[in-house]
């Protein structure tokens, strides 16, 4: 079956570190692939996505290249702010017409100043 | 006003009683989706809608069941609440795009269900 799994948190950073959370997935035929962020006390919004295979997906500084070869999806920032605290999810979505998302477990992600 | 809106945003309950958690949105998407989130499991998905018509089990689907009232609202049941039951429940929508593999969903700002 479809699955994503990505590295178990918490993460901690000072302010200006270089952020990497790794996504790895298993799915058949060519999925979608996105980070969705959960700041505190709300509900999941996403942060980036990509399509096909070596697309780059990009948002507020995050990057994330859609690795067919290694099936991969690693989220990636070069300077993380405080404000970037909050729990990251990964997910896919396999085209077969009537799927649901399929969501990573969540990395929670701690910047102190 | 917000998108996709989760009433009540916070509940307590005691084990036995039947809890309804109420999704509703304003963006004229077919799909609806409830999840939990617990700390360390990530989010795990109830149940889902693809249209009124159509409901469909998720990965944890014991102890609830939904009704699908409209295209707008999707509510999910507790039909008698256990401790374990105790969690984050989030509401989500997507959109049917045809002939695509992408598949944004949004999210509600979620329910936080206490059950003693």
């Amino acid at each position: 079956g479809n699955s994503v799994t990505q590295m178990e948190g918490p993460v901690t950073l000072s302010e200006e570190a270089f952020l990497t959370i790794n996504c790895t997935y298993t799915a058949t035929g060519y999925p979608s692939l996105f980070w969705y962020v959960q700041y505190p006390g709300e509900g999941l919004q996403l942060l980036l996505k990509a399509t096909k295979a070596d697309d780059k997906g990009s948002n507020k500084g995050f990057e994330a290249t859609y690795r067919k070869e290694t099936t991969s999806f690693h989220l990636e920032k070069g300077s993380v702010q405080v404000s970037d605290s909050a729990v990251y999810f990964c997910a896919l979505h396999a085209y077969s017409g009537n799927t649901p998302l399929v969501f990573g477990k969540g990395t929670r992600l701690s910047v102190i100043a | 006003d917000a998108d996709v809106t989760q009433t009540p945003r916070n509940r307590i309950t005691k084990t036995g009683k039947r809890i309804m958690l109420e999704c509703s949105q304003t963006k004229g998407h077919d799909r609806m989706y409830w999840y939990r989130q617990d700390p360390g499991l990530g989010l795990r998905l109830i149940y889902y809608s693809f249209d009124v018509k159509d409901i469909n089990k998720g990965e944890i689907s014991d102890g609830y069941s939904v009704s699908r009232q409209a295209q707008a609202k999707f509510s999910l049941s507790l039909e008698s609440a256990i401790p374990n039951q105790t969690a984050l429940y989030f509401c989500a929508t997507s959109d049917l795009v045809r002939g695509s593999s992408y598949n944004e969903q949004f999210f509600g700002p979620g329910t936080r269900l206490t059950v003693l």
